[in-house]
């Protein structure tokens, strides 16, 4: 049973390139998260969606970022026009539900974006 | 809006040695709380999840604490070896009807042989 799937691993990106990053759920979750770790810094908590739906958007900048999950394929969270305080580790998780035991969240190994 | 401190920020420990790391939140009304490990350059596994109504889940070596009233949670883990080293993170699900973690900065572990 695979776990969370991020793609790629690391991603280098020219100031004003676009990323996307690729995030697969666990098999049988519908409920994903998007946080990022900067240098030095604890997680914080970007975007929470489940199919087709963002719920909460509260954690991800107002511009330049975006994040999708559509009914078919992964989660994506697309930021435009990279700069350099964007270099950061972007992780995924799901869980299988939001309530109890199933709101444990599993982690995917986490995408390292460099802002060259 | 939810705070979690982690206490110690670094950690070091003989092999053998049974420790306690400390975790700190602000606001009591939590619905879980995380333990999760990560090592260098890599994910985050979850070690432990304790629910709002448990004081206690324990793992292996692992045990970890919950109490609500004095916004405190605790991770022991007994007999520590050498592969336990790692960043020890906690995280606390506030109650929004939805699950969103609030993360420690972590503890650092060093366990030498």
């Amino acid at each position: 049973n695979a776990g969370v799937m991020q793609n790629p691993r690391h991603l280098v990106r020219r100031r004003g390139q676009e990323a996307r990053l690729r995030c697969s759920p666990m098999k049988g979750h519908s409920h994903v998260y998007w946080y990022r770790q900067l240098p030095e810094e604890g997680l914080k908590f970007m975007v929470y969606l489940q199919k087709e739906n963002i719920i909460d958007e509260s954690g991800m900048p107002k511009e330049r970022f975006s994040a999708e999950f559509p009914k078919e394929g992964p989660s994506i969270l697309r930021i435009q026009q990279v700069v350099r305080g964007d270099s950061a580790a972007y992780f995924c998780a799901s869980s299988l539900g939001t309530s109890g035991r199933a709101s444990e969240q599993y982690f995917g190994p986490g995408t390292r974006l460099t802002v060259t | 809006k939810q705070e979690v401190t982690q206490i110690p920020a670094a950690l070091s420990v003989p092999e053998g040695e049974n420790l306690v790391l400390n975790c700190s939140f602000t606001d009591s009304a939590i619905y879980n709380l995380q333990w999760f490990r990560q090592d260098p350059g890599k994910g985050l596994t979850s070690l432990l999840l304790i629910q709002s109504s448990q004081r206690e889940q324990t793992s292996g070596r692992l045990n970890a604490s919950l109490d609500k009233s004095s916004g405190r949670s605790t991770l022991y883990i007994a007999a520590s070896q050498p592969g336990d080293s790692a960043t020890y993170l906690c995280a606390a699900d506030i109650i929004t009807g939805y699950s969103t973690l609030t993360f420690g900065k972590g503890t650092m572990l060093l366990v030498s042989p």
